[in-house]
């Protein structure tokens, strides 16, 4: 099946920094999801994005399905975007709520 | 934003029970998929409901079971319970046909097997 692969696995920063979480696949893809999960357990969608660049306040993500790669950029990071950040993606032809998560990239920002 | 409602909200059952959970999907969603997520993982798929059928299924036995209901409400059933079982379940709602093929997932349920 395919692989999806999340780095750095842990990050730490001070309120204020930004960041570039990576995520990395190793087929084609119609379909890729980022998501916050926050400490009680919930799954934030942040974005949709099989192909292309959108942005969402401080957040914003970038894919670039035909290198197999997907950037979330966080700037001006906040306490409350703690928690742990996954890449989702759909392999294409299956069926559309099969999502194939990554390990997920824990970020911590202190105040 | 997410509609998605999920109970209980943690259960506890011992190895051999038989446990059922429930998720009522975000309004205007069609389709419902259950994921196991065990400590320190992302989630994995476990099968997608559409049209009270089953839809795809992931690599788990048949003692997991699902329903979906006219409303797109659905159930999880989980037999012969094992200490492996003991994860968050979650479920995620879309609406197929929609160019944005987002999943909104519920708070989840967080089932310990003693």
């Amino acid at each position: 099946g395919i692989q999806v692969e999340q780095s750095p696995p842990d990050l730490i920063l001070q309120e204020g920094a930004n960041s570039t979480l990576r995520c990395n696949f190793s087929d084609s893809v119609n379909n890729l999801q980022w998501f916050h999960q926050n400490p009680w357990g919930q799954l934030i969608n942040l974005f949709y994005i099989p192909s292309g660049t959108k942005q969402n306040g401080r957040l914003s993500a970038t894919t670039v399905a035909t290198e197999r790669y997907s950037l979330l950029y966080i700037s001006s990071s906040q306490t409350t975007d703690s928690g742990v950040y996954f890449c989702a993606v759909v392999v294409g032809g299956t069926s559309y709520g099969k999502l194939t998560f990554g390990q997920g990239t824990i970020l911590t920002v202190h105040p | 934003e997410t509609g998605v409602t999920q109970s209980p909200t943690h259960l506890i059952k011992t190895r051999g029970q038989q446990v059922t959970l429930r998720c009522s999907s975000q309004s205007g969603h069609n389709t419902v998929s259950w994921y196991q997520q065990a400590l320190g993982q992302g989630p994995q798929f476990i099968f997608q409901y559409y049209r009270e059928e089953e839809n795809g299924r992931g690599n788990f036995p048949p003692r997991f079971s699902g329903l979906q209901f006219p409303n797109y409400s659905s159930e999880l059933n989980v037999n012969a319970l094992e200490l492996d079982d003991s994860a968050l379940y979650l479920c995620a709602s879309s609406q197929v046909g929609q160019h944005n093929e987002k999943l909104f997932f519920g708070s989840g349920t967080q089932l310990s097997v003693l």
